[in-house]
């Protein structure tokens, strides 16, 4: 089973800071990562979608970035609002799969 | 609106009576698929399908049934429930081509099962 791995599991920050965190997945076969921002009592919903090694892609104070090669993708926050607070997903599918599986998360909390 | 609905959102159960919980989206795409999300676990997926009677086991198929008799439906099947499958469940529909092209996925809203 592909193993897609989060850290920090957890992380708190005050309002205004910058906040960064990871997404590990296998670099061999790479086709495609997903993330996606999932708000308690909501449904998932989807901020990005990579596929190309070096690939960055921005919304809003949200930012993330893709190493396919070393298999790792790295999703910023800039000046982080207490709304951001959310556990943020990351997914991977691999070429000849059809299946997305998803890491555990990492859950922000935002303090005013 | 486009969305995915998915109904019960809640269902409080026993042991072995059989249950349905069904999904529709009207956003007219290929695939769709169901994950269950446990504390600690991360969301795993129960069963896809990439279009109208194909469906294909994810990573914990188990005790699940699916079908795909429309393409905008795809009821989850629970024929035995047991405690085991207390969990909160998603469903899951994209474009053409599924998360295995660019695409993103749009969930509906959940759906917590408490099995007795």
């Amino acid at each position: 089973i592909l193993n897609v791995e989060q850290s920090p599991q957890s992380l708190h920050v005050q309002e205004g800071d910058s906040t960064n965190f990871t997404c590990s997945f296998p670099s061999s076969n790479f086709y495609a990562l997903h993330w996606y921002r999932w708000e308690t009592a909501k449904s998932p919903e989807a901020l990005f979608v990579m596929t190309l090694n070096g690939d960055e892609k921005k919304k809003g104070r949200i930012s993330a970035t893709l190493n396919t090669k070393e298999g790792y993708s790295y999703l910023y926050i800039k000046g982080s609002q207490p709304e951001d607070s959310a556990t943020y997903l990351c997914a991977s599918r691999q070429g000849g799969s059809e299946k997305l599986v998803f890491g555990k998360g990492t859950k922000l909390t935002v303090n005013p | 609106e486009a969305q995915v609905t998915q109904n019960p959102r809640y269902l409080i159960t026993v042991t072995g009576k059989k249950l349905t919980v069904t999904c529709s989206q009207n956003m007219n795409h290929e695939y769709m698929s169901w994950y269950r999300q446990d504390p600690g676990l991360g969301l795993r997926q129960i069963y896809y399908s990439m279009n109208v009677e194909v469906t294909d086991k994810g990573d914990v198929p188990e005790g699940y049934k699916v079908s795909r008799k429309e393409k905008r439906n795809f009821p989850l099947i629970l024929e035995s429930p047991s405690p085991n499958q207390t969990s909160l469940y998603f469903c899951a529909s994209t474009k053409r081509g599924g998360p295995s092209s660019y695409n993103e996925q749009f969930f509906g809203p959940g759906t917590r099962l408490t099995v007795l």
